[in-house]
């Protein structure tokens, strides 16, 4: 596609619910990059894809969070047991290869746990 | 971890002013920089980059400085619009090849 596409664009669940929020990259990039970002801050890493595999996964606060990229291409960022602090914008991104090219950002998915 | 910071929280500048916004990096082992703009409710949207190997690079009425040696990125914008208005964020890619963001600027240009 044109850019990074995500889905869904908001998205209200309640505490204790699973949650999944869909990555599409720019076609023809293999590395994608997952961010949330709280209100007034920066983004802030969770995950990043070479290709298939998860190159680094050092940012994913805890076990329950858990991210997939099956095909080497759309990702799906998992989340269990949904808590309140999880409240955040998750944005995705994804280069061209990770060996320092510019990341493009999606829109973010709104996610709200009530 | 990585700390990326911005000197000014906010900015506000006079429409057609020149706006400088700063920004402090603390690994210098990173290699690649790149300035965000963020308007509300959506995503970064990338503005310029800049390698550790340069010390400037201009774009359209933009112009990103790298200082090393006290490890400081700036991000200038001649002729500031009303339409820059947003947050703006840079970015430093360490060894592992992950992103790390600063805080943000919010700039506001004023009519």
């Amino acid at each position: 596609g044109a850019g990074v596409s995500q889905t869904p664009s908001n998205k209200v669940t309640e505490k204790g619910k699973y949650v999944e929020l869909r990555c599409d990259p720019i076609s023809g990039h293999t590395a994608l990059y997952w961010y949330r970002q709280s209100l007034g801050q920066g983004p802030e890493f969770l995950i990043y894809f070479q290709g298939t595999g998860a190159a680094d996964d050092s940012g994913l606060p805890n076990d329950r969070f858990f991210a997939v990229r099956p095909e080497g291409s759309v990702s799906t960022l998992k989340i269990q047991r949904t808590e309140r602090g999880d409240s955040a914008v998750y944005l995705c991104a994804s280069s061209r290869d990770s060996s320092g090219n510019t990341i493009y950002f999606g829109e973010g998915s709104w996610l709200t746990v009530v | 971890g990585e700390s990326v910071g911005l000197h000014l929280p906010t900015l506000s500048v006079q429409e057609g002013d020149n706006s400088i916004i700063n920004c402090a990096y603390s690994n210098s082992a990173s290699d690649y920089f790149i300035w965000y703009k963020q308007e509300s409710g959506k995503g970064p949207q990338f503005i310029i980059d800049i390698r550790s190997n340069m010390d400037k690079r201009q774009g359209q009425r933009v112009t990103v400085l790298l200082n090393k040696t006290v490890k400081h990125l700036s991000l200038q914008i001649a002729a500031t619009q009303p339409g820059d208005s947003a947050v703006y964020f840079c970015a430093e890619r360490n060894t592992g090849n992950q992103f790390y963001f600063g805080t943000g600027t919010s700039l506001t240009v004023i009519p």
